[in-house]
C-alpha cells in the first residue's frame, strides 16, 4: 500500500529537550510539507520541500529544523528554542507540480511534560 | 493579509442536506481545496475546485465563485459518520496553500 507514515502517534518532550518526528512516504512525491495544528487555528506551514537537499521555511519555521536527505524521507526536528511545541504535527506531500492534492499522514501529538 | 473564513461550527441532522460556506482573500489565486478531517486524524481530499461552477461526486458537491472569493461544501443525505470537520485552503500566486481554522459539522439522529 502506498502512504505516508508518521511515527511516533504521541511524543513527549521534557524541558530543554530536542525532539524528532519521522514522515516517511512511499508514494514518490517530490514534495514534502510539515504543518502544526492547534485548536481554533488553520493549519500552518512550519517547512516545506520541493525536492531532495532542499527546503524552504514556512509561515512557523522558528523553532524547528529539518532535512531531506532522501525522497521518501523527511523529518522534523522540535528543538528546545519552541517555547511552545505542544499541538498537532501533520507532515504531507505532493507530486510537487502546480496545484497538486496534498496528501497527509496520520499525525503526531506532542506534549511537553 | 491573506484569509480564509469558514463558520466554526453547525448542526445538522441525519439524512438531511448542509452548506458549509467559505469566503477567501488571497495574493493570487489558484484553486481551493476541501477537505475532511475527524478528530485525531489526518486530513483527507474531498474535492478542488479552479474554475466557477459546481462539481458533484456522489452525495458530496462544491462550488466555487472567483469573482466572490466565495466557495461552499455541500453534502447530502446526512450520516453519521459525516460527523467531522471541513477545511477549506486556497491555493496563492506562490501555489501555497492557505487554510480556514475548519467548520466541525456536528450530526444529529
Amino acid at each position: 500500500d502506498g502512504g505516508i507514515t508518521q511515527s511516533p502517534k504521541y511524543l513527549f518532550r521534557k524541558e530543554g529537550q530536542n525532539v524528532t518526528l519521522s514522515c516517511e512516504q512511499n508514494l514518490n512525491h517530490d514534495a514534502m510539507y510539515w504543518y502544526r495544528q492547534d485548536p481554533g487555528q488553520g493549519l500552518r506551514l512550519i517547512y516545506y520541500s520541493q525536492i531532495v537537499n532542499d527546503f524552504q521555511k514556512g509561515d512557523i519555521a522558528e523553532g524547528y529544523s529539518v532535512s531531506r536527505e532522501k525522497k521518501e524521507s523527511f523529518p522534523l526536528t522540535v528543538t528546545s528554542a519552541q517555547k511552545n511545541p505542544t499541538a498537532f504535527y501533520l507532515c504531507a506531500s505532493s507530486t510537487g507540480q502546480g496545484a497538486e492534492t496534498q496528501y497527509f499522514g496520520p499525525g503526531t501529538r506532542l506534549l511537553v511534560l | 493579509g491573506q484569509n480564509i473564513d469558514q463558520p466554526t461550527e453547525m448542526t445538522a441532522t441525519e439524512g438531511a442536506i448542509v452548506q458549509i460556506n467559505c469566503t477567501y482573500q488571497t495574493s493570487g489565486f489558484n484553486g481551493l481545496f476541501w477537505y475532511q478531517q475527524h478528530a485525531g486524524e489526518a486530513p483527507t481530499f474531498l474535492s478542488y475546485n479552479v474554475l466557477d461552477g459546481l462539481e458533484e461526486k456522489g452525495r458530496f458537491s462544491s462550488f466555487l465563485s472567483r469573482s466572490k472569493g466565495y466557495s461552499y461544501l455541500l453534502l447530502k443525505e446526512l450520516q453519521m459518520k459525516d460527523s467531522a470537520s471541513y477545511l477549506c485552503a486556497a491555493l496563492d500566486s506562490n501555489y501555497q496553500l492557505i487554510w480556514g481554522a475548519g467548520t466541525k459539522l456536528i450530526i444529529k439522529p
